[in-house]
């Protein structure tokens, strides 16, 4: 099956510094999307991205499908910004929809 | 609209027992996704059902299995539950037509003891 790598593992950053999260997934994909998991365990949508770029305000994100990758940016972090974030893809096309995850890369905003 | 719901939130079984986990879909959506979240084994996915058919299986015993009403709700259930099955079971809702963007409920923490 596809394979998804997030990195780096973990990050730690002070607030206002600015970061960058990366995903490489093996195959093409038909779905790409990247969350952040609170700390009650939900995940919140943050991109859904199969190719392109998207900003929605301090967060962006790239997708170069063609060299499979993916790239989430976060500016001006804040300490509400810790957490979790997944990278996952769906490699199907047509009738199923089955997402695979990364591992995950824990963010900590020190104040 | 209101999110993807899951009910119960929290759940504590004994070892052998069987449980039944709930989910509501956002309003229109008519795929269900279930995936099993554990420190160890992370996010895995579980099943897929679409109008009320299994569209997609995940590498699990056949102790998990699932369904889906005609109102696009869904329900999974583990029998004989081992203490491996310790986890957050996660629920997402999407269209599941022509676009598969997936939203997540809130989840559902199983203990068993």
């Amino acid at each position: 099956g596809i394979q998804v790598e997030q990195s780096p593992p973990d990050l730690i950053l002070q607030e206002g510094a600015n970061s960058t999260l990366r995903c490489n997934f093996s195959d093409s994909v038909n779905n790409l999307q990247w969350f952040h998991q609170n700390p009650w365990g939900q995940l919140i949508n943050l991109f859904y991205i199969p190719s392109g770029t998207k900003q929605n305000g301090r967060l962006s994100a790239t997708t170069v499908a063609t060299e499979r990758y993916s790239l989430l940016y976060i500016s001006s972090s804040q300490t509400t910004d810790s957490g979790v974030y997944f990278c996952a893809v769906d490699p199907y096309t047509g009738a199923n929809s089955k997402l695979t995850f990364g591992k995950g890369i824990t963010l900590s905003v020190r104040p | 609209k209101a999110g993807v719901t899951q009910t119960p939130r929290y759940l504590i079984k004994t070892r052998g027992q069987q449980v039944t986990l709930s989910c509501s879909p956002i309003s229109g959506h008519r795929s269900v996704s279930w995936y099993q979240q554990t420190p160890g084994q992370g996010l895995q996915f579980l099943f897929e059902y679409f109008s009320e058919t299994q569209r997609n299986k995940g590498n699990f015993p056949g102790r998990f299995s699932g369904r889906q009403f005609s109102n696009s709700r869904s329900e999974m259930n583990v029998s004989t539950l081992e203490l491996g099955d310790s986890a957050l079971y996660l629920c997402a809702s999407s269209l599941g037509l022509t676009t598969y963007e997936q939203y997540f409920g809130p989840g559902t923490r199983l203990t068993v003891t």
